[in-house]
């Protein structure tokens, strides 16, 4: 079974600061990786995705994230955080094989302080 | 284009009492989601359709929750009775098809259900 960690539940930094936040899959398989973001009271929105190619993917509002097959992680990254990146973040797979569902970790609060 | 429509936004009942809850997908959308996202915690998938029939509904607590899509466009999901661990947010999404792998999932803003 497919499954998503996310070790840090909340992530504090300050404003101009650089970030990642970590993602771990666990798959036997080849897999759709994706990164959402949730602000308050809000759905979900996509960050970013990763199907196939360059490992490197860049997203909206200046994230991007590194898809490593050998250590099976998607680490979402952004130089220089604002204010306005305090929110929920979720990474997501897809096992590309059969059925496709796709499953969320359980998130990472990032907290951005002045 | 219109998003994904959800209602109501905040429902606060008494257990034991029934909800419901209303989609409407982005037009052409063949696939409609619901999640459940329980508060600290990732959304679950409870059931998605491909047009009006259902692909996976193999987390859906069926003894209390039902959901239907009867003529492929918008979607209702019920709970009855409702208990105390239904409190959560129910998302709905939908995408252009199967294979939601390149098709990337469309969410609505949820639909905030607290149970007393």
């Amino acid at each position: 079974a497919q499954s998503v960690t996310q070790l840090d539940s909340q992530v504090p930094v300050f404003e101009e600061a650089p970030v990642e936040l970590r993602c771990n899959y666990s798959s036997s398989v080849s897999v759709y990786l994706f990164w959402y973001v949730q602000y308050p009271n809000q759905g979900l929105q996509l960050l970013l995705k990763y199907l196939s190619g360059s490992t490197l993917v860049k997203g909206i509002n200046g994230f991007e994230a590194e898809f490593n097959k050998s250590q099976t992680s998607f680490h979402l990254r952004k130089p220089s955080v604002h204010i306005s990146d305090t929110a929920e973040y979720f990474c997501a797979v897809i096992m590309n094989t059969g059925f496709q569902k796709l499953v969320f970790g359980t998130g990472t609060r990032l907290l951005v302080s002045p | 284009e219109a998003g994904v429509a959800q209602s109501p936004r905040y429902k606060i009942i008494e257990k034991r009492q029934s909800v419901a809850f209303w989609c409407n997908p982005i037009s052409g959308h063949a696939t409609l989601y619901w999640y459940q996202q329980i508060l600290g915690q990732g959304p679950k998938l409870l059931i998605q359709f491909q047009n009006n029939g259902v692909v996976d509904d193999s987390q859906l607590p069926k003894d209390r929750f039902s959901a239907e899509r009867l003529k492929g466009v918008d979607s209702t999901l019920k709970i009855q009775p409702a208990k105390l661990e239904d409190s959560a947010v129910y998302l709905c999404a939908s995408s252009l098809d199967l294979g939601a792998g390149a098709n990337v999932l469309t969410f609505g803003a949820g639909s905030r259900l607290t149970v007393l």
